[in-house]
């Protein structure tokens, strides 16, 4: 199925970095999400963004949603060993005609402490 | 706690048999959809139901069907199950707005099939 691009795949990072991580598309969508996912947890909804250039931030977690409405990224500041998961952007919007939320492949974290 | 429930969290089954997997949306959400993970992979699409209609089909399989309530819970039949259908089963509610719907995961059932 359609997926969005997204990256790195996989960060290994040590305590109290910041991190950055990205979804490009080239579908326009409506809707960005960033969920984390611990394992065998279901995904956590972390930020929604509405609106095109939408700065938003949760804690130590901020995401934007891009300009063009095809990209989004998500920081994460000051990194402590709780932030370890998979991170999830999901783009929404409409495709072959029907509503949808496309999910990115996920950004594995790991931290170093 | 999303505030969905899905039961049951484990489930060991054997090839060529039918299983039934079970979600309750939040309370208010008129809207669920079943994603599936394998291992390694990301979430898959399977299908949106709302208010008791299907609204939205992804990439299901035909021996795969789903169906959603009065009471506004939902179920996700596997039949004739195989191997590759092992993987974690994920339910997420929202509320559906005219452009866009936040959603909200389950914990998820975790599907062996031996």
């Amino acid at each position: 199925g359609q997926q969005l691009n997204q990256s790195p795949q996989s960060m290994f990072i040590q305590e109290g970095e910041d991190v950055s991580m990205n979804c490009t598309s080239s579908s326009i969508f409506n809707t960005w999400l960033w969920y984390k996912q611990d394992p065998g947890e279901g995904p956590v909804l972390l930020i929604a963004l509405y609106k095109a250039g939408e700065l938003t931030s949760n804690g130590r977690l901020t995401a934007q949603f891009g300009i063009t409405r095809k990209d989004s990224f998500l920081n994460i500041s000051a990194s402590i060993p709780s932030d370890v998961g998979i991170y999830f952007c999901a783009g929404q919007g409409i495709i072959q005609g029907a509503q949808k939320l496309v999910f990115g492949q996920g950004t594995r974290l790991t931290i170093n402490p | 706690d999303s505030g969905v429930t899905q039961t049951p969290k484990h489930l060991i089954t054997a090839t060529g048999q039918r299983v039934t997997l079970r979600c309750s949306p939040r309370s208010g959400d008129l809207s669920v959809y079943w994603y599936q993970q394998s291992l390694d992979q990301g979430l898959q699409f399977l299908i949106q139901y709302y208010n008791g209609e299907e609204r939205a089909k992804g990439n299901i399989l035909e021996r795969f069907s789903a169906q959603q309530f009065p009471d506004l819970h939902s179920e996700l039949n596997l039949s004739s199950l195989e191997l590759g259908d092992s993987a974690l089963y994920f339910c997420a509610s929202g509320q559906s707005g005219p452009s866009t719907d936040t959603q909200y995961f389950g914990p998820g059932t975790r599907l062996t099939v031996l």
